[in-house]
């Protein structure tokens, strides 16, 4: 299996705020990487997917970049809704797997 | 806009079987290039891809779940379903179903179905 492990698993930052999240595959999976938001009591989102590529209707303050087994996600110019927690997945292999999250508190 | 709805029993006993099942509108589940999957996530935790299921009826299974769980479709009822062998307390978690576009991400999921395993 493809292990995803993300970083940091918490961050605390402020509105306005720029902030990354890292996502490592433990093998190579080309730019076959998508990024989800998911709220309390919700299904989970889809932000991002083949690593760089906006979903249609999400915010361009969300990006996301790398290939190969680094990945990134950024939320620019930080808005009270983007407080939640983000995962990785990926759709290059079977299994399909999803990195551990990371949360997104408000400071 | 297509729609998922996940139905099936909050409540199941250990050994027993979950049977859950995924009511798709707004779209026809036998057509286009999409699969249908299952997603797990116990309180707190991560998400567990369970597996997905193909229009032509061809299922992918998550080989730590494999020998417990089938995922058929029906597309005359616009549905896919998961039934979940030799529950224990381990299973406890929230369901949802969701379409895969293939090789980019799950893009549309249902709101979820709790599902607590216990005498």
């Amino acid at each position: 299996d493809i292990q995803l492990t993300q970083s940091p698993s918490f961050l605390s930052a402020s509105v306005g705020d720029r902030v990354t999240i890292t996502c490592r595959a433990s093998q190579g999976i080309r730019s076959y990487l998508a990024w989800y938001q998911q709220k309390p009591g919700k299904a989970p989102k889809l932000l991002i997917y083949l690593a760089s590529t906006l979903e249609s209707g999400v915010p361009p303050r969300f990006s996301g970049s790398g290939s190969g087994t680094v990945f990134t996600l950024t939320i620019t110019n930080l808005q009270p809704e983007d407080f939640a927690t983000y995962y990785c997945q990926q759709p290059y292999n079977y299994p399909l797997t999803f990195g551990g999250g990371t949360k997104v508190e408000i400071k | 806009q297509v729609q998922l709805q996940e139905s099936g029993p909050g409540l199941v006993k250990p050994s027993q079987t979950l049977s859950l099942t995924c009511t798709v509108s707004g779209g026809s589940i036998g057509s286009g290039s999409y699969y249908w999957s299952w997603v797990r996530q116990p309180a707190g935790q991560g998400l567990e891809w369970i597996g997905h299921i193909y229009h032509s009826g061809s299922p992918t299974y998550n080989p730590s779940l494999q020998s417990r769980i089938t995922i058929s479709i029906d597309t005359s009822r616009n549905r896919f379903s998961l039934n979940l062998t030799s529950l224990t307390a381990a299973d406890t978690a929230m369901y949802f179903c969701a379409r895969v576009r293939f090789g980019q991400g799950l893009d549309h999921w249902g709101q979820g179905t709790l599902v607590t395993v216990s005498s």
